[in-house]
């Protein structure tokens, strides 16, 4: 069975400052891994995902998240975070399934991240 | 195209009352799915359903009832609401077989629907 661990609970950080969201997970078949963002009082957005391909993947609002099958992990980063960016994280992974399957997504237990000015 | 929808907002109720979350989409989505969200914890799927008048449990289905008599909507009923069932409770949708990788496996979320039950 696949699992997801969020190694940080909270991270707090000031403005302009670098931050590394941890993600690790657990699987025996190829997964598909995602980040999802939650602003306050919404439901969850797609931030970036990876499917196959490059390792590093990029979002439109300069996170990247790196996959690394050695280790297990999905870490996402943003070298300069801005106070909007304030929101609850959420890492997922889903069986790499090409068809078929109800695509079932676990996901971790979510990071706080708190962007201070 | 609003997307996924998800009525009501809130909602207040007392143990043992009964009461149906509806979750909305307009994406022509195959496959739609229920989540709770409680703190610690990340999202929980509860039930979720494949196709108009499929429906399977997922993690937590205990205590909830869902139907899927149109492709569009996926309704989740609660018969006797419990205090343990107070959370905010996601409806999400995904295309089905056919589409490309990339959008196979992306589900879209609603905005949630935050319910408490005293």
């Amino acid at each position: 069975a696949q699992s997801v661990t969020q190694l940080d609970s909270q991270v707090p950080v000031f403005e302009e400052a670098p931050v590394e969201l941890r993600c690790n997970y657990s699987s025996s078949v190829s997964v598909y891994l995602f980040w999802y963002v939650q602003y306050p009082n919404q439901g969850l957005q797609l931030l970036l995902k990876y499917l196959s391909g490059s390792t590093l993947v990029e979002s439109i609002n300069g996170f990247e998240a790196e996959f690394n099958k050695s280790q297990t992990s999905f870490h996402l980063r943003k070298p300069s975070v801005h106070i909007s960016d304030t929101a609850e994280y959420f890492c997922a992974v889903s069986l790499a399934l090409t068809f078929g399957g109800y695509n079932k997504l676990i996901f971790g237990a979510g990071t706080r991240l708190a962007v201070h000015p | 195209n609003a997307g996924v929808t998800q009525t009501p907002k809130f909602r207040v109720l007392k143990t043992g009352q009964s009461m149906t979350l509806l979750c909305a989409q307009d994406m022509n989505h195959e496959y739609m799915y229920w989540y709770r969200q409680d703190p610690g914890m990340g999202l929980r799927l509860i039930h979720y359903s494949v196709g108009e008048g499929t429906t399977a449990k997922g993690e937590v289905p205990d205590g909830y009832n869902v139907s899927r008599l149109k492709k569009q909507n996926f309704l989740l009923g609660l018969e006797s609401a419990a205090p343990s069932q107070t959370s905010v409770y996601f409806c999400a949708s995904r295309k089905g077989q056919g589409a490309p990788k990339a959008e196979y496996n992306e589900q879209f979320f609603g905005p949630g629907t935050r319910l408490t039950v005293l």
